[in-house]
């Protein structure tokens, strides 16, 4: 089945430093949505990438969706304690069902004050 | 507009129990789904609905029923708890891919414990 590869799984950074997560499928993605669930909290959309190599920034926050349809990249530039919690990427697989959104593992990003 | 709750916040059963978590959402989505979600795994989906009165298996479905009589409710049912199943359950709910974005939203989440 379709799998979608998150890495790193963990990342600690000082604040001020950049951060960036990778996400790849195993197939053609018909669209890329990124979620920030904060600690013992629930997931939030953060945005949603449809066009092969589509960048979208939202502060200092930069996605990233690959030519190919199969990765995307989020990065942010100098953290802040704010952005602390796990990053998910999620896709559905392009001319399946559309029903299922197939999550990646995600990527816990501490940040050092 | 409370978006997606669930009910109950926390449980704790002890094996063997039965019990239903509850999902309601006011915003009409015609699609629900539920995940659990461990430490290190991710959001599995368990059940997944498109529709009142349409249910489908997900990745984990075992030991898990659904059901959705109600178009802004779906509850999940465990029969016969297992310690296996000791996690946190998320509901979502999505409008479906004629909306813009066409993300989930998430309701806060059921934290139980099975002993």
């Amino acid at each position: 089945g379709q799998q979608v590869m998150q890495i790193p799984q963990y990342q600690h950074v000082q604040e001020g430093e950049d951060f960036t997560t990778y996400c790849n499928s195993s197939t053609t993605l018909s669209n890329i949505q990124w979620y920030k669930q904060r600690p013992g909290g629930h997931p939030v959309f953060l945005i949603q990438l449809v066009k092969s190599g589509e960048v979208k920034k939202q502060k200092r926050l930069t996605f990233q969706f690959g030519e190919a349809k199969k990765n995307s990249s989020l990065h942010i530039t100098a953290t802040q304690t704010t952005d602390v919690g796990t990053y998910f990427c999620a896709g559905y697989v392009s001319g399946g069902s559309n029903y299922k959104l197939t999550f990646g593992k995600g990527t816990l990003l501490t940040v050092n004050p | 507009n409370a978006g997606v709750t669930q009910t109950p916040k926390f449980r704790v059963l002890k094996t063997g129990q039965s019990m239903t978590l509850l999902c309601a959402q006011d915003m009409n989505h015609e699609y629900m789904y539920w995940y659990r979600q461990d430490p290190g795994m991710g959001l599995r989906l368990i059940h997944y609905s498109v529709g009142e009165g349409t249910t489908a298996k997900g990745e984990v479905p075992d030991g898990y029923n659904v059901s959705r009589l109600k178009k802004q409710n779906f509850l999940l049912g465990l029969e016969s708890a297992a310690p296996s199943q000791t996690s946190v359950y998320f509901c979502a709910s999505r409008g479906g891919k004629n909306h813009i974005p066409d993300t989930q939203y998430f309701g806060p989440g059921t934290r139980l414990t099975v002993l």
